[in-house]
């Protein structure tokens, strides 16, 4: 079975902080994904990569960044924490072929809380 | 842009009915479409992914259908259990030929089964 590992359930953070959330999975998929989920918005992509050191801008990518300098491992990077990142965040990986019919694996989540 | 609804946001019945979840989508020009069940405070588990070759695939108790041509996907519970209780959630690419397989998501339906 596909393992994807959220180094963190729960994190709490101050505002001005700079925060790293890693995510490892362990089945050599090339596509990395990080998601916030929010009620009443779902789930929206933040940042995507198809590849070690590529990466590609999702829905929201504002105040994010991120790092993929190996495959299994790809880094959600919130360069100055406000309050307004408080969320869940879900990492997910796949397969990568082009046009895919993979399925998405997620991790457990990670509940960041920004004070 | 590919949009995502699914209707209602919540449900509630009695150990051991049938019931249909519904989602529907803008763009009918998808690969494919994944049923996805979420537990409180937990991440995404993969349920079911129905190709867009496909009419329906089965799971268990599950029978997810996509009728590609008016946007809509059905996920069939049968008996359903208290254990079934959960938010699930659909998702489809963002276009034919899109992204490297990120996906766009419904807000969700949270389940309720009663004992």
């Amino acid at each position: 079975d596909v393992k994807v590992t959220q180094s963190s359930r729960y994190l709490v953070k101050r505002t001005g902080e700079k925060v790293f959330l890693e995510c490892v999975q362990d089945m050599d998929h090339e596509n990395m994904f990080w998601y916030r989920q929010d009620p009443g918005l779902g789930l929206r992509l933040i940042y995507f990569s198809y590849d070690v050191k590529m990466k590609e801008k999702g829905d929201i990518p504002e105040g994010y960044s991120v790092s993929r300098e190996k495959k299994e491992r790809f880094s959600l990077i919130l360069e100055s924490a406000s309050t307004n990142q408080t969320s869940m965040y879900l990492c997910a990986s796949s397969l990568l072929l082009l046009n895919s019919n993979q399925p998405q694996h997620f991790g457990d989540g990670t509940r960041l809380s920004i004070l | 842009k590919q949009e995502v609804t699914q209707i209602p946001a919540a449900l509630s019945v009695p150990e051991g009915e049938n019931l249909v979840l519904n989602c529907s989508f803008t763009d009918s020009a998808i690969y494919n479409l994944q049923w996805f069940r979420q537990d409180p405070g937990k991440g995404l588990t993969s349920l079911l992914l129905i190709q867009s070759s496909q009419r329906e695939q089965t799971s268990g108790r599950l029978n997810a259908s996509l009728d590609k041509s008016s946007g809509r996907s059905t996920l069939y519970i049968a008996a359903s259990q208290p254990g079934d209780s959960a938010t699930y959630l659909c998702a489809v690419p963002p276009r034919y030929g899109g992204s490297q397989g990120n996906l766009i998501f419904g807000k969700g339906t949270k389940l309720s089964v009663k004992p």
